[in-house]
């Protein structure tokens, strides 16, 4: 069966430090992988996806990027963290092609003071 | 993608039916209904999904009318554990090379009372 990780679970980082949220996905080739951010109180923000390994396509200009060195690793960074940062952020896979089930992972919680 | 409508939040008591209207009238042709629910703190998940009249599972039901403007996500009996967001999508948003994007509105907070 699948199974999606992500961590760390919590995270506190002052101002302008760096930051690193790994996935990783088990059971599954070649999926489809997604980073979604939701601040409190407010909806899912898609931030990253990628078709494959190298690829990624962002949907909102910020201070963050993601990479995928590898098909079931994606992996979300900033050099300098902002306050407005701090939220749940959530990864997610699904299969190619439309109408497919989505699963996301457990999350991290960042606060960002 | 079509714009969908659904309450902001919602009570109801345990042991009853609940109800959630979606409203999508700009719906097209190739696109299909899909009902998620994330549970605070949680990521959500998929519950079910429908083109038309009506769908069943083990979790909940999902009727859909003719015309298909809206639809109606019924969760029987519910219990405390039901309290959650539920989100209403409909399409599914082609980025292209077997990419396709959920697009997550605000959803329906239900809140289940004892």
């Amino acid at each position: 069966s699948q199974t999606i990780h992500q961590w760390p679970a919590t995270l506190v980082q002052p101002v302008g430090s760096p930051l690193s949220l790994e996935c990783t996905v088990e059971g599954t080739s070649n999926p489809n992988l997604y980073w979604y951010r939701q601040a409190a109180g407010r909806g899912l923000q898609l931030l990253f996806y990628s078709v494959g390994i190298g690829q990624i396509s962002s949907e909102v200009p910020q201070n963050l990027s993601a990479s995928r060195p590898q098909d079931r690793q994606f992996i979300l960074s900033s050099k300098k963290l902002l306050l407005s940062d701090s939220g749940f952020y959530l990864c997610a896979w699904r299969l190619a092609g439309p109408y497919n089930e989505q699963f996301f992972g457990p999350g991290t919680r960042l606060t960002v003071l | 993608l079509a714009k969908t409508t659904q309450p902001i939040s919602m009570d109801s008591y345990e042991g009853q039916e609940v109800n959630i209207t979606c409203s999508h009238n700009n719906i097209a042709t190739n696109d299909y209904i899909t009902w998620y629910q994330q549970f605070p703190s949680q990521g959500p998940r998929f519950i079910i999904q429908g083109y038309k009249t009506k769908v069943t599972n083990e979790v909940a039901s999902l009727f859909i009318p003719a015309d298909r403007k809206s639809s109606t996500l019924s969760l029987p009996r519910v219990s405390l554990s039901d309290t959650a967001v539920y989100y209403c999508l409909v399409g599914d948003k082609d980025s292209g090379a077997g990419s396709y994007q959920l697009t997550f509105g605000k959803g329906t907070k239900l809140s289940v009372i004892p």
